[in-house]
């Protein structure tokens, strides 16, 4: 069974870089098969698609975001991570990296979450 | 604000059935046919459990369907059971742009 784990700091301060990263285990995201992407989940609300990536290279950003966006790939460590600047508070939630088949296919299964709170 | 508008809140007693809607519009639902429903307990990460507006994933039981019409999605529990409680949550593609957009979430609760 495929396993997907999200790290990275639960505390960023505001203006600074929020990097977070999900390792795939018993899976590889160089798979022909299947997308790769991030998905936030604010408290008490609903989620928010963020970024998908391929192991092509290709990249779709949600864009009410994509200003502040960086979704990338290590192959070599089975990894694929997500860098927003310039956060704030409205960037707390709890964040979650997901496997989709194609970016018409919704995202199952997602990992276990982690939560992120911008505060000072 | 959520793209996809679901009612906060719904309920019915067990055994029974209940009906959640998700509103989109031709840009989401109403344009494509991959409106997916998640099902989501407290602590815990979002289910699917059903994709394609009406297929169900291995595991998920016959009394959870769904179906759309125009730009409105539902997803139907029939029998309710305890273990139904739960946040629900609609999702659709939405484009190369958007790609999925996702509701508010409904709060299903079994009395």
């Amino acid at each position: 069974q495929m396993e997907m784990q999200e790290s990275g700091p639960g505390l960023v301060k505001p203006s600074e870089t929020l990097s977070l990263t999900c390792t795939v285990s018993r899976e590889s995201v160089s798979s022909r098969s299947y997308h790769w992407g991030w998905i936030r989940q604010p408290p008490g609300r609903g989620p928010e698609w963020i970024a998908t990536i391929y192991y092509t290279g290709n990249t779709y950003y949600n864009p009410s975001l994509k200003s502040r966006l960086a979704i990338s790939m290590d192959t070599s460590k089975n990894q694929f991570s997500l860098r927003l600047n310039s956060v704030t508070a409205a960037d707390t939630a709890v964040y979650y990296c997901a496997r989709h088949p194609s970016i018409l296919s919704p995202f199952d299964p997602w990992g276990q979450g982690i939560l992120v709170i911008v505060s000072s | 604000q959520s793209a996809l508008t679901q009612p906060p809140s719904a309920s019915g007693s067990p055994g029974l059935s209940v009906t959640i809607s998700c509103t989109g519009t031709s840009s989401d639902i109403g344009g494509y046919n991959y409106v997916a429903w998640y099902q989501q307990h407290p602590g815990k990460a979002p289910k699917l459990i059903i994709y394609e507006v009406s297929k169900r994933p291995s595991g998920v039981p016959d009394r959870i369907s769904g179906s759309k019409s125009g730009n409105t999605a539902s997803l139907t529990v029939s029998g309710l059971q305890a273990e139904d409680e739960a946040d629900y949550y609609c999702s659709s593609y939405a484009g190369r742009n958007s790609v999925r957009v996702f509701g508010g979430g409904t709060k299903l609760t079994v009395l």
